[in-house]
């Protein structure tokens, strides 16, 4: 099991907005700060969002990141099809000095 | 432009050893932490392993610790990743991640495409 617990899938129609929760603890998500990757189908992971909530260079603002206590949360608005992919959330935990993904959750545009 | 390519996964019987590279060029290299992250067939991502820029600081995750050893080459720009005592369970795309650290944080900014390793009899 993983450290940080992410829903399996989302889905939503065109056009519309997905959130996904990333839910930790003290000594990760708590503590540090947290990064999203994107993971296109048969494609190396992307980063998307560091820092909570700051986006690299070339990354649309239609995707936005926050985090409160001990959760962080990945906002995709105006849904395209070319953002069907799997999603991580990842973090420093200070107890494990280890680095976490979450689980994964896979979004479906309908 | 950064790049980071993989090499030396391939098909090695249980109980063998295995070494993977990370060639990376389009920056720097001795001034960034690296990592290795694998992905199992059809499974989420699993961080395995970093060294901090100045090599002396190495952190392993458990399901390797005692069997994988990280290394670099600052001058052949090179990442190692040298795997012993290889299970079944190790069979997975082995990625090499470099980390941008900040002030606040540090956060795996470019990836390469991987490296299969299959472990089977």
């Amino acid at each position: 099991q993983s450290v940080l617990t992410q829903p399996p899938s989302v889905s939503a129609a065109p056009g519309q907005k997905v959130t996904i929760s990333c839910s930790g603890s003290t000594s990760n998500i708590g503590n540090h700060y947290v990064s999203w990757y994107q993971q296109l189908p048969g494609t190396a992971p992307k980063l998307l969002i560091y820092d909570n909530d700051k986006r690299p260079s070339g990354i649309p603002d239609r995707f936005s990141g926050s985090k409160s206590g001990t959760s962080a949360t990945l906002g995709i608005t105006g849904l395209q099809t070319g953002d069907e992919a799997d999603y991580y959330c990842g973090t420093w935990d200070s107890s494990l000095s280890v680095y976490v993904f979450g689980s994964g959750t896979k979004v479906t545009v309908l | 432009e950064v790049q980071l390519v993989e090499s030396g996964g391939g098909l090695v019987q249980p109980g063998g050893s295995l070494r993977l590279s990370c060639a990376a060029s389009g920056f720097t290299f001795s001034n960034y932490e690296m990592n290795w992250v694998r992905q199992a067939p059809g499974k989420g991502l699993e961080w395995l392993s970093l060294i901090k820029n100045s090599g002396t600081t190495i952190y392993y995750a458990d399901s390797v610790k005692g069997r994988f050893t990280i290394s670099r080459d600052d001058a052949k720009n090179s990442l190692y990743l040298q795997m012993n005592s290889l299970r079944a369970e190790d069979t997975a795309l082995y990625y090499c991640a470099r980390s941008q650290c900040t002030s606040t944080s540090c956060f795996r900014d470019y990836w390469g495409q991987g490296t299969l390793v299959t472990v089977s009899s």
